[in-house]
């Protein structure tokens, strides 16, 4: 494997249910993102973590659940969760969130459907 | 605070014809600026980024961009547009704090035969 990946790739879930989503980077980044992308809307930025430390909570409802184990992996935890939720959720990892002029590198991304 | 601005939501060209997608950066320090482009159910790619040192860009896939800082923008061209560069692109700003980007909202590309 290379780059960001993330699985599973589409996911359909009732509101009651219990999901995570999990992300892997092989960059050797210290830094992992999570984003939502929905229609229409900006990307917007969810989670930040620096080195296994979370640095960035974006007013993000508690019925999100971001771990961070390790700086490979990256997971989002779900549960109980509404309709508008239901988006494209990426995973990014950068080199150092310090330094301004380093790029992210994204996952494809899950794309999330809650009924 | 950062913020990027992407005129037009929405741009069509044919094949071979210029592509131009526009956007303007507002910061109070220098910014680093950064294309990004989303193919269908796909994440988004790196095309291209301006970090100070030269004004003009050049990218992936034959895309380029100028910084002009006069006019605070970072528009995206490719001489001769193709079928394959039908995706959505982003432009996005670096923020001074944290390396965090604050992305535009997008411009969907698609190209004609």
């Amino acid at each position: 494997e290379t780059g960001v990946t993330q699985t599973p790739r589409h996911l359909v879930m009732g509101m009651t249910n219990k999901k995570s989503l999990k992300c892997e980077q092989h960059l050797g980044h210290n830094a992992m993102y999570w984003y939502k992308q929905s229609a229409k809307k900006p990307l917007e930025l969810m989670f930040v973590y620096n080195f296994k430390e979370q640095t960035e909570n974006n007013s993000v409802p508690s019925r999100f659940s971001p771990e961070c184990p390790n700086s490979s992996h990256l997971f989002l935890h779900l549960h109980t969760l509404q309709p508008e939720d239901s988006a494209l959720y990426l995973c990014a990892s950068s080199q150092d969130p310090s330094v301004y002029s380093y790029e992210q590198y994204f996952g494809p991304g899950t794309r999330l459907t809650v009924t | 605070a950062q913020s990027v601005t992407q005129l037009g939501s929405h741009v069509s060209v044919s094949e071979g014809a210029l592509v131009l997608l526009r956007c303007n950066y507002s910061s109070s320090v220098p910014p680093y600026l950064f294309w990004y482009v989303q193919y269908p159910n796909q994440g988004l790619q790196l095309l291209l980024k301006y970090t100070s040192a030269a004004t003009l860009v050049k990218g992936i896939n034959g895309f380029e961009a100028e910084f002009k800082k006069s006019e605070t923008s970072f528009h995206l061209t490719k001489p001769s547009a193709h079928m394959s560069d039908a995706a959505e692109y982003f432009c996005a700003v670096s923020r001074n704090q944290g390396g965090k980007l604050i992305f535009g909202q997008g411009t969907e590309l698609s190209v004609k035969p």
